[in-house]
């Protein structure tokens, strides 16, 4: 069973540019959830997917970070007009929910640099 | 508030030795889980322990065991006979139900040769 996958793994770009992350979970995992990582800190919730539906969207995600998964299986995580602030790892983790709670399960994250 | 503090920021000890990583946890909700994560230097968040509130037995797995108190509102992490390999940065994370985990801000641990 292969684990969470994401890519790329780094990506550096400069300011005002839009980038696009690739997330592909655990198969048959039917939640996926982005989180934000900032140097020394732990990980931020950003949203998550139930299947298909994204069901909730941080404070953290402004309207210029869009979240998909259309078929239910990878997601992708855009940031339009890039901001140094945005500079973090970005993770992507995936769980199979069971009614009460599940573990979640990540990936080795995309570590983005604004220039 | 639901919240999780790791007040150690950073731990050194040398190889062999024991270490506990302390975390303390807030909640309002009486069921919730908390979790321990482990973050080599690769990046990648490894999923240790999953403990629910009911369940307060601690739990040993090799030299890994996990003291949950819930008067202390406490849920630390002890590694016997601490490896190299076990230098890592060590998250606590809490879920209550929202469908996220409440992470600390992580303890780093550095296991000397």
């Amino acid at each position: 069973d292969t684990g969470v996958s994401q890519d790329p793994r780094h990506k550096i770009t400069k300011r005002g540019q839009n980038v696009t992350f690739r997330c592909d979970p655990i198969s048959e995992h039917n939640r996926l959830y982005w989180y934000r990582q900032t140097l020394g800190q732990g990980p931020e919730f950003l949203t998550y997917f139930q299947n298909e539906a994204q069901l909730e969207k941080s404070r953290l995600l402004s309207d210029r970070f869009s979240a998909e998964r259309p078929k239910g299986s990878f997601s992708t995580l855009e940031i339009q007009r890039t901001e140094q602030g945005d500079s973090a790892m970005y993770l992507c983790a995936s769980s199979l929910s069971s009614g009460s709670t599940d573990t979640q399960y990540f990936g080795p994250g995309t570590r983005l640099t604004v220039l | 508030a639901q919240k999780v503090t790791q007040a150690q920021t950073e731990i050194s000890v040398v190889e062999k030795e024991d270490v506990t990583l302390d975390c303390v946890y807030e909640t309002r909700d009486t069921t919730y889980y908390l979790f321990w994560y482990k973050q080599p230097p690769s990046g990648e968040l490894v999923f240790l322990i999953r403990r629910n509130s009911f369940d307060e037995q601690n739990e040993i797995s090799g030299r890994y065991s996990w003291n949950f108190q819930k008067s202390t509102s406490s849920f630390n992490f002890t590694i016997t006979a601490s490896q190299v390999v076990d230098s890592a940065v060590y998250f606590c994370a809490l879920y209550f139900g929202n469908e996220k985990l409440t992470f600390g801000t992580g303890t780093r641990l550095t296991i000397i040769p």
